[in-house]
């Protein structure tokens, strides 16, 4: 079975400052997703990122970016430039490819601070 | 285009009644997953539908069911309720299996 191991519970983070907050997963797989949610207060989670393990390039969107390493088992998430609205709880999650059933890790709250 | 909707928000029982929440995914996905979310075992994975059948289940007991139908909207039903069914329920519809989720607000379930 896939486990997902966010070692940090707690993190902040000074506004406008960088942040990387960690991810490490267990599988066999070869072919697999990994996906970073956020979850605000409100509750609703929203899609950060995802990265194709077959690909090598690391994924980013606007201030979000990954480091995906492979060999490693290692995902970790980079905010560039926080801000007060990524204040939130920060899940990392492993799908297998064709299985869909997500994978997540127990989660990261991150504070930013003005 | 209209995100996910759960409904209720919030719902408040008490042990043994049964409780069905209720998700509606985006127009146009046809498969919806359920989530359990609860601050000691996190996010767990009920169940997933597609085409209205069920084609993933996660390792939770029999109370817990759940179905979809012909225009991808999905309930599901937790029957004799415990104390530790109290949870966050998060709906989650994609396009197509494999595809990436997008989540609903979820369901305040509070068991008294």
């Amino acid at each position: 079975a896939q486990t997902v191991t966010q070692s940090q519970p707690e993190m902040s983070v000074q506004e406008a400052e960088t942040v990387t907050l960690s991810c490490t997963y267990d599988t066999s797989e070869n072919n697999y997703y990994l996906f970073w949610y956020k979850q605000p207060p409100s509750r609703q989670m929203i899609l950060v990122i995802r990265q194709e393990a077959y690909k090598q390039q690391n994924a980013t969107e606007n201030r979000f970016s990954v480091n995906f390493q492979k060999a490693a088992k290692s995902f970790s998430l980079k905010i560039s430039d926080s801000q007060l609205g990524d204040t939130a709880m920060y899940f990392c999650a492993f799908m297998k490819q064709g299985n869909t059933p997500l994978v997540f890790g127990k989660g990261t709250r991150l504070s930013v601070i003005a | 285009k209209a995100g996910v909707t759960q409904t209720p928000r919030y719902l408040i029982k008490t042990r043994g009644q049964q409780v069905t929440l209720s998700c509606s995914p985006i127009s146009g996905h046809r498969s919806v997953s359920w989530y359990q979310q609860t601050p000691g075992q996190g996010l767990q994975f009920l169940f997933e539908y597609f085409s209205e059948t069920q084609r993933n289940k996660g390792n939770f007991p029999g109370r817990f069911s759940g179905r979809q139908f012909s225009n991808s909207r999905s309930e599901m039903n937790v029957s004799t309720l415990e104390l530790g069914d109290s949870a966050l329920y998060l709906c989650a519809s994609s396009l197509a299996v494999y595809n990436e989720q997008f989540f609903g607000p979820g369901t305040r379930l509070t068991v008294l």
